[in-house]
């Protein structure tokens, strides 16, 4: 099946500083990336949708100045934390539809958690 | 109110065990209906789809029913490897955005 990779994996900073966080698809292009946030023991809370060669939509709620979106690629897309909080530590998710939207696919990256100190 | 509802669990069962969950949605903007697994730590993986007729996927029975606004999904002869959180998604006409659920814990006991 497809895969969707993140960058990186884990990754701890200091507060105020920003954080910027890859979302590839590997084998097969995605004009759509989602990016998702999990906090302990919650579940998964959609954050933007992101679209190639144009701006991401947000969520209510989600500020899209802290939380900068960029799918400059059919294959990537990056998140950027900026001035990050310990606030903003959490696990975060990137997934992307399939190309045959009759079979309702996503694929989800394997996730990269952010602590923030 | 959250758009997609679980239950709370934990649910702590033997091996063997039949367990069910039960899952409600608001949204009737909601079109397509999953159930994915998710392990400490890891991202969501999709167990299975839910479609209005019920689906069965060997030991997985999931079911929808799209009047009460309801999914359903019963795990037959549990194993321990069934320990994980149990995601309800829905996804809404017209594109890709998911909603999930806060998750069932299921804890499968030697």
């Amino acid at each position: 099946g497809a895969v969707v990779s993140q960058h990186p994996s884990w990754v701890i900073c200091k507060s105020g500083t920003s954080v910027k966080i890859e979302c590839r698809s590997l084998d097969f292009q995605a004009t759509t990336m989602f990016w998702y946030r999990q906090f302990p023991k919650q579940s998964l809370m959609l954050m933007a949708t992101s679209n190639e060669g144009s701006k991401a939509t947000y969520e209510q709620g989600v500020e899209k100045d802290k939380f900068l979106i960029n799918h400059a690629s059919l294959t990537l897309s990056t998140l950027t934390v900026t001035s990050a909080h310990p606030e903003d530590s959490s696990f975060y998710i990137c997934s992307a539809p399939g190309l045959d939207l009759r079979l309702n696919e996503q694929f989800f990256g394997p996730g990269t958690r952010l602590t923030v100190l | 109110r959250k758009e997609v509802e679980q239950d709370p669990g934990p649910f702590n069962v033997p091996e063997g065990a039949t367990v069910a969950f039960n899952c409600t949605y608001s949204n009737s903007a909601s079109q397509s209906f999953f159930w994915y697994r998710q392990d400490c730590r890891k991202e969501p993986k999709l167990l299975m789809s839910v479609y209005s007729s019920g689906n069965e996927d060997g030991r997985f029975t999931a079911q929808l029913n799209r009047a009460s606004q309801y999914i359903s999904l019963l795990i037959r002869d549990s194993k321990l490897s069934d320990s994980a959180t149990y995601l309800c998604v829905v996804r809404h006409t017209g594109g890709f955005k998911t909603i999930f659920g806060a998750g069932t814990r299921l804890f499968v006991k030697a």
